[in-house]
């Protein structure tokens, strides 16, 4: 069964410019998170979804970041303008919606702002 | 306070010893307790699970969940260089976010 995949693995970009990143979860996972980890800290997380649903994005940035999870399967989160403070790896994850329900998650993608 | 805290380290033990990584969460609603590893430029990699108190044994891996005190650790048995990484502790209350603490460096010494 193929894991999380996210796209793209690195993405260096100028600060001011706008930058995307797309993950798509394990076949059945309603839940999907949507982090950010800075060099020397655990995941932080910025938006949840249960299907298509955002549940809590109570730490999402809403002045720049945005998210979309279309048809509950695939998600996009973009950034718009991108700031210098914004480079960190941005991880997804996904699970089922039990309470005890393990998440799973996908390569990340290292941001670089310049 | 933070919601998940753990030793940041660095831990160091080695070869063969017992390692030991702690966390403790402040909301006494949590139901699930998770380990993650993480090696340097990787993604978190589930490790271990634990829902009850007492002890849960994977291996080389035992979980231990202590709710009244709001602790849980990690024990490592015959630690091996390739266990060095970065071990992060985390916490789902019903099917809610999970939240993960700032995790905790531990090198394995040949």
């Amino acid at each position: 069964e193929a894991g999380v995949v996210q796209s793209p693995r690195y993405k260096i970009i100028e600060k001011k410019q706008p930058v995307a990143f797309w993950c798509n979860p394990i076949s059945g996972h309603n839940t999907l998170y949507w982090y950010r980890q800075n060099l020397g800290q655990g995941p932080e997380l910025l938006i949840r979804y249960e299907n298509e649903e955002a549940v809590d994005d109570s730490q999402l940035p809403k002045d720049r970041f945005s998210a979309e999870r279309l048809k509950g399967v695939d998600s996009t989160l973009k950034i718009q303008p991108a700031e210098l403070g914004d480079s960190a790896v941005y991880l997804c994850a996904s699970s089922l919606r039990e309470s005890r329900a393990e998440a799973f998650f996908g390569q990340g993608t290292r941001l670089t702002v310049v | 306070q933070k919601e998940v805290e753990q030793n940041s380290g660095p831990l160091s033990v080695p070869e063969g010893a017992i390692a030991s990584l702690n966390c403790t969460y402040s909301d006494r609603g949590s139901q699930s307790f998770f380990w993650y590893r993480q090696y340097s430029g990787k993604s978190p990699e589930l490790i271990m699970s634990i829902y009850s108190n007492g002890d849960k044994e994977d291996g080389r891996f035992t979980a231990q969940l202590n709710k009244a005190s709001q602790y849980v650790s990690l024990l490592i048995r015959d630690s091996q260089p390739s266990d060095s990484a970065t071990y992060l502790c985390a916490v789902k209350r019903s099917a809610r976010q999970l939240t993960f603490g700032s995790g905790t460096q531990l090198t394995v010494l040949p």
